[in-house]
Parts: C-alpha cells; structure tokens; sequence
C-alpha cells in the first residue's frame, strides 16, 4: 500500500516491558510521523521525522522515543509500556507535507496488560 | 485544547443524496485542511484537501469548502454511494510539523 509496511500487526504485553514499532517505507520520503488513535480523540501526533537522525516530538510524546538511522525505517520504542499506551499506533510518511501527500499504514494494535 | 473540531460524531444519509460533514478550527496557522476516510482496520486514506489561500476545491463526486473568517470547511460528497459509509476525519496542518485530526465524523449511508 504505497510502499509503507508497519510491523508487527498485532502486539500484546505486560506492564513494565520496552516495546518498539516499526515503520518502514520504500518511497523514499522524507519526512515520517507516528500517530496513535484512541476512542474519543482522533489520531494525534507522538513524534515525527524530517530526515535521518532528525526528529522532533508531537503533541503525545511522553513515554515514547523515536529513531531513524535509515531514510527507510522510522522506530518507535515505549521505554516502559504502561496500560495508557493501549492503543492503534499509525505511521504516515510524506514527500510534501502539507500538500495532502500523506500516506498512512495499515496500522499496529497494541496492547499492554 | 481542541485545534480541529468536528462536532458531529454520526452523520446518516440516504443513497444518492448529499453527505455534508462539517469541521472547525481555531488554529490561524493552518496552512493546509485535508480529509482522510477510514474503515475499521485500516489506515486513513487521503480524499482531498485545500490550500488556505483557496476556497473551494473539488475532485469528483467530493468537494471541499473553506470559509476562513469562520475558520470552517465542509466536506461534500454527491452523490453518496454504499462505499462512502466510513469514518471521516479532518485535519490540518502548518508546514510539515504533521497533521492535527478532529475527533471524526461516522458517516453512514442508508439504502
């Protein structure tokens, strides 16, 4: 879809345990984002990326990190993952935000018990 | 503090009619709106957007109005079909610092 491939699907974990979400692209875009959507509030942005090793955080970064040492590959690591982080996480890359030209993946669902 | 707002959760139409779905915004920033459709388990999808310095944009059977000293648009969509049931989210942007999304509209379109 696009050429953006989030993995894993599907992830379930305990309390306390570091998790990290992939998104990896083969567009070649430059700029990354990682989403989350819960019940009640949309999807809103935890961090983003405007290059390699350029990253900037988002209006739900608490909790979270980001890496991207690869134009292709965008990380999204919960140091700590706490049941508030249960949650259907998005990745979207783009080649002229703003434009419209974002294109989303197929998402990941995680949940922490 | 609600940037983007869409203030209508559900929104059910008859086949064929107009679907309008409609969206606020306080941010003065915002340099693009777009509209994204999502069905369950999937990703939003990109439908059409707007330049703020535009005021209608159309793409077929959809249509986007921008009315900037109301800070509101509207999503159009004639005439709706089955396909078109989903949920709708708007949202904005300023530059490339990532999309703000309202809450999302569930548009559901009755044969």
């Amino acid at each position: 879809d696009a050429g953006i491939t989030q993995s894993p699907r599907h992830k379930v974990t305990e309390t306390g345990t570091p998790v990290t979400l992939r998104c990896h692209q083969t567009e070649n875009h430059r700029y990354m984002y990682w989403y989350r959507q819960d019940p009640g509030h949309g999807l809103r942005l935890i961090h983003y990326s405007y290059g390699v090793k350029d990253t900037d955080k988002g209006e739900v970064s608490d909790g979270y990190s980001v890496s991207r040492s690869k134009t292709e590959d965008f990380l999204l690591t919960l140091e700590s993952a706490t049941s508030s982080q249960t949650s259907v996480y998005f990745c979207a890359i783009s080649e002229r935000p703003g434009t419209g030209g974002y294109t989303f993946g197929s998402g990941t669902r995680l949940t922490v018990v | 503090d609600q940037q983007v707002k869409q203030n209508s959760p559900s929104l059910s139409v008859q086949e064929g009619r107009i679907s309008i779905l409609n969206c606020d915004y306080t941010n003065s920033m915002f340099d693009y709106f777009l509209w994204y459709k999502k069905y369950p388990a999937e990703g939003p999808t990109f439908l059409i957007s707007i330049s703020s310095i535009k005021d209608k944009n159309e793409d077929g059977r959809f249509t986007v109005f921008l009315n900037k000293s109301a800070k509101h648009l509207s999503l159009h969509i004639v005439p709706s079909q089955p396909g078109d049931s989903a949920v709708y989210f708007c949202a904005a942007s300023v530059s490339a610092d990532g999309l703000t999304f309202g809450k999302g509209t569930h548009l559901i379109i009755q044969p």
